[in-house]
């Protein structure tokens, strides 16, 4: 139980186009799901959460017309990289927490973003 | 403000012999601790947390850890390690104020030599 999907697991894209990657709770109903940014050898940086039906809270510093995060349902949320540059490449890891239970984030398996 | 330290950027074992990855966290409330493991390129696996209760936590792959809270340490421990168990561990805490988020340590690489 508690599977989290992300798609793609990979992107390569041009400078100046946007990339949406999409995270799943696949057997469980999220009610809160979690968008962080990993830089390769560290840690992971948090960006937004995400509600479903409300608008997301961005952590300080990251760009909210940047980086659009959209929870539709309680198991989907989407992150769409606007107008992506070199320095938006990274690896993007989603987690999400049970409407049962809340103490834990599980995690989708990442998403390398690559920005020619 | 709550935050976790691990203090070791590398862990070396040989297959077999114990495992202890460290992990020292700072908060206000009372701590909720997890433990989870990445392997490269991929995502974060859960392994254990502390919410309550016993002070030892069994979690998945046969890790434990240990929660002492007059030492303010969550070490993560495996009696006898594989040379699977080689991957990236992360520490998080989260505070009891705080709804949800989490603070992760910078990471320890953990290599079991065979």
């Amino acid at each position: 139980g508690a599977v989290v999907s992300q798609h793609p697991s990979w992107v390569i894209c041009k400078s100046g186009t946007s990339v949406k990657i999409e995270c799943r709770s696949l057997d469980f109903q999220a009610t809160t799901m979690f968008w962080y940014r990993q830089f390769p050898k560290q840690s992971l940086m948090l960006m937004a959460t995400s509600n479903e039906g409300s608008k997301a809270t961005y952590e300080q510093g990251v760009e909210k017309d940047k980086f659009l995060i959209n929870h539709a349902s309680l198991t989907l949320s989407t992150l769409t990289v606007t107008s992506a540059h070199p320095e938006d490449s990274s690896f993007y890891i989603c987690s999400a927490s049970s409407t049962r239970s809340t103490d834990t984030q599980y995690f989708g398996p990442g998403t390398r973003l690559t920005v020619l | 403000a709550q935050s976790v330290a691990q203090p070791e950027d590398q862990v070396n074992v040989a297959e077999g012999n114990p495992l202890t990855v460290k992990c020292t966290y700072s908060v206000s409330g009372n701590p909720y601790l997890f433990w989870y493991v990445q392997y490269p390129n991929r995502g974060l696996q859960f392994l254990l947390k502390y919410i309550t209760g016993d002070n030892l936590v069994k979690g998945s792959y046969g890790f434990e850890a240990e929660f002492n809270k007059s030492q303010t340490s969550f070490h993560l421990k495996k009696p006898s390690a594989l040379v699977s168990d080689s991957a990236l561990y992360f520490c998080a805490v989260r505070d009891s104020y705080n709804d949800y988020k989490l603070s992760f340590g910078a990471g320890t690489t953990v290599t079991v030599r065979a």
